[in-house]
Order: C-alpha cells, then sequence, then structure tokens
C-alpha cells in the first residue's frame, strides 16, 4: 500500500464551478499536510501548508484535513482556466521528507 | 530575492554515461533536498542534506550520490545512467530539517537518457 494515495484523474470541469481534489494517507503519525501546484514543465509550487486537523482558508482554496479518516482535501471555489495544472498532495514526516501523491490533473474549460 | 535556482534546464544523455546536477538553495536555507518526478507520477525522495551532512536517502540505488557544499549549495551525481532514470530532478530548499520547514522548489533539470 502506498503512504499517499491520490486519483491522477484528469480532471475536466468549466470555469466557475467548485473542484476538489483528495488523497488518502496510512500513516496515523504523520502531522503536516501540503498541497503543491505544478504547471507543465515547471517545479512544484506550495500552495496550502496545514498542520494537523482542521480547515484552512486562502482566497479561492480551502485545505481541509481529517486525522480520523486519513483524508486530505483541497477545494478550489470560482475555477478559472488558470487554475489548470497537476496538484500534488503531499505529507512531510518527521525528518522532513515529502512524501507525494501521483497527482491529479486538472482543466479548466472556459 | 531568488528562488531555488537549478541547472541546467535540460539534459541529453545516452547510456552508461553520468550526469551532475547543481542546485542553489534560497539564501538563508541550509538544508536542500532532490527529488526525481518520473512523467505522470509525484515526485520521490531521493537525499536530503543539511549542514554538509546527508541527513536522509530514499530508496534509490548507490549509482546516486549528492553532496553539499560550504555555501550549502548542492549537486546530484548518476554514474551508469540508465534509460529509467530519465525523469525531472526537482531540488528544494528549507531552513532546517524539521518538518513544519516549509520546503521551496527550483523549476527542476530535465533529463533524458537514450
Amino acid at each position: 500500500q502506498k503512504e499517499v494515495e491520490q486519483d491522477p484523474g484528469p480532471l475536466s470541469v468549466p470555469e466557475g464551478a467548485i473542484v476538489s481534489l483528495n488523497c488518502t494517507y496510512s500513516n496515523s503519525a504523520f502531522q503536516y499536510f501540503m498541497w503543491y501546484r505544478q504547471y507543465s514543465r515547471k517545479g512544484p509550487e506550495l500552495l496550502m501548508y496545514t498542520y494537523s486537523s482542521g480547515n484552512k482558508e486562502d482566497g479561492r482554496f480551502t485545505a481541509q484535513v481529517d486525522k480520523s479518516s486519513k483524508y486530505i482535501s483541497l477545494f478550489i471555489r470560482d475555477s478559472q482556466p488558470s487554475d489548470s495544472a497537476t496538484y500534488l498532495c503531499a505529507i512531510e514526516n518527521q525528518g522532513g521528507k515529502l512524501i507525494f501523491g501521483q497527482g491529479t490533473e486538472l482543466s479548466v474549460k472556459p | 530575492d531568488a528562488g531555488v535556482t537549478q541547472s541546467p534546464t535540460h539534459l541529453i544523455k545516452t547510456r552508461g554515461q553520468h550526469v551532475t546536477l547543481r542546485c542553489s538553495p534560497i539564501s538563508g536555507h541550509k538544508s536542500v533536498s532532490w527529488y526525481q518526478q518520473v512523467l505522470g507520477q509525484g515526485p520521490q525522495f531521493i537525499f536530503q542534506y543539511y549542514e554538509k551532512e546527508e541527513r536522509g536517502r530514499g530508496n534509490f540505488p548507490d549509482r546516486f550520490s549528492a553532496r553539499q557544499f560550504p555555501n550549502y549549495s548542492s549537486e546530484l551525481n548518476v554514474n551508469a545512467l540508465l534509460l529509467g532514470d530519465s525523469a525531472l530532478y526537482l531540488c528544494a530548499s528549507t531552513l532546517g530539517v524539521q518538518a513544519k520547514n516549509i520546503q521551496y522548489f527550483g523549476a527542476g533539470t530535465r533529463l533524458s537518457v537514450l
């Protein structure tokens, strides 16, 4: 079983839609959860960073962590064509190593 | 401020050759990590260095090695290249090695092995 599982998609939505991206993880000891956005042929860019359970909101983006279910989510409201990218969930272990999901390719159509 | 810089941007090698990839971290950052991202997959951890010492190693063969210099820049070396080494190699820098330190990524070096 992979430590972090993510549906690779691809996911295609119309402009203005609400997007929901999800990951599950296996180790209940994980405490630090991240979402990175990666445009084609670029490095990952940090979008959201969450410690432990709960919600975090930043503009159109909301990250949720449910440690009881080992489930993390990213919601994008009012999606824009510029949001088209690959979204990677990542979990950081105590040693500072990032464990990534496979990435979900998102396309927002005008 | 400059972000994480990696060189070269692209590289084409043939099987059996070796390659050296370079990374300069964000000013003030003392830790550098290397990741391999195969097309269609998430990045996989290769190495972590802090203050010139290896602090972590992923599940990669001994053909992969790295080092960190006194100015905190880093090199990743891969010997005896295989076709399967074709990937985007990413460098990330952070202040320290504890969890909660945000890792910032460079644009990567795209390696093609023919």
